[in-house]
């Protein structure tokens, strides 16, 4: 059985640092591009960043490039999500996502973690 | 970036009814279209992909349909359990990927 499981979030003020982690098991890690996608409380779905099996590709939103790192340890079968400069508008649960396959092109999410959620407030 | 739209934001349907869900791409996606459900409380699940082929252990009531711009999820006979809110994705272009801004489906 596919687990995602994230952990890291919390409340961090304004212009501080936040790094989440996702540890997955029930499946061959390295054989899958990453993702993290956030829900603002009672708000809909925001894919945030993608990163493909070897980490030879990743994108970012936006909003949050320059700001965020996506990156993964294979051996560890883990996702991180390092959030620098945190805004409240980055206030969300952070889902971590599996895609359905080795490339983060053409990606769907079939497998998703129960979420951790980030609160950025002063 | 392309702007996915669902229409209607809240859908209010009997059990046993049929129910169609819309999605509109502000530019054409081809098939790459996935819908997710998300009951209260949980975390979204994948519903559909290649915008009709049914994920692992989706029952058969839900339907997808569609191409180019515009798509469809059709429910044939609700149940109780369907009532969440269901929203649409697009992975022809990344990034970003980006997700409609869901139809929250209930139980009349």
């Amino acid at each position: 059985e596919v687990q995602l499981v994230e952990s890291g979030g919390g409340l961090v003020q304004p212009g501080r640092s936040l790094r989440l982690s996702c540890a997955a098991s029930g499946f061959t890690f390295d054989e899958y591009a990453m993702h993290w996608v956030r829900q603002a409380p009672g708000k809909g779905l925001e894919w945030v960043a993608g990163v493909n099996w070897n980490s030879g590709s990743i994108g970012y939103v936006d909003s949050v490039k320059g700001r965020f790192t996506i990156s993964r340890d294979n051996a560890k079968s883990s996702l991180y999500l390092q959030m620098n400069s945190l805004r409240p508008d980055d206030t969300a649960f952070y889902y971590c996502v599996r895609g359905p396959g080795y490339s983060s092109g053409l990606n769907y999410f079939d497998s998703w973690g129960l979420g951790t959620l980030v609160t950025v407030s002063s | 970036e392309i702007v996915m739209t669902q229409s209607p934001a809240t859908l209010s349907v009997s059990p046993g009814e049929r129910v169609t869900l819309s999605c509109r791409a502000s530019q054409s996606v081809s098939g790459h279209l996935a819908w997710y459900q998300q009951k209260p409380g949980q975390a979204p699940r994948l519903l559909l992909y290649g915008t009709s082929a049914r994920a692992t252990g989706v029952p058969a009531r839900f339907s997808g349909g569609g191409s180019g711009t515009e798509f469809t999820l059709t429910i044939t006979s609700l149940q109780s359990e369907d009532v969440a809110v269901y929203y649409c994705q697009q992975y022809n272009n990344w990034p970003p990927y980006t997700f409609g801004q869901g139809t929250k489906l209930e139980i009349k």
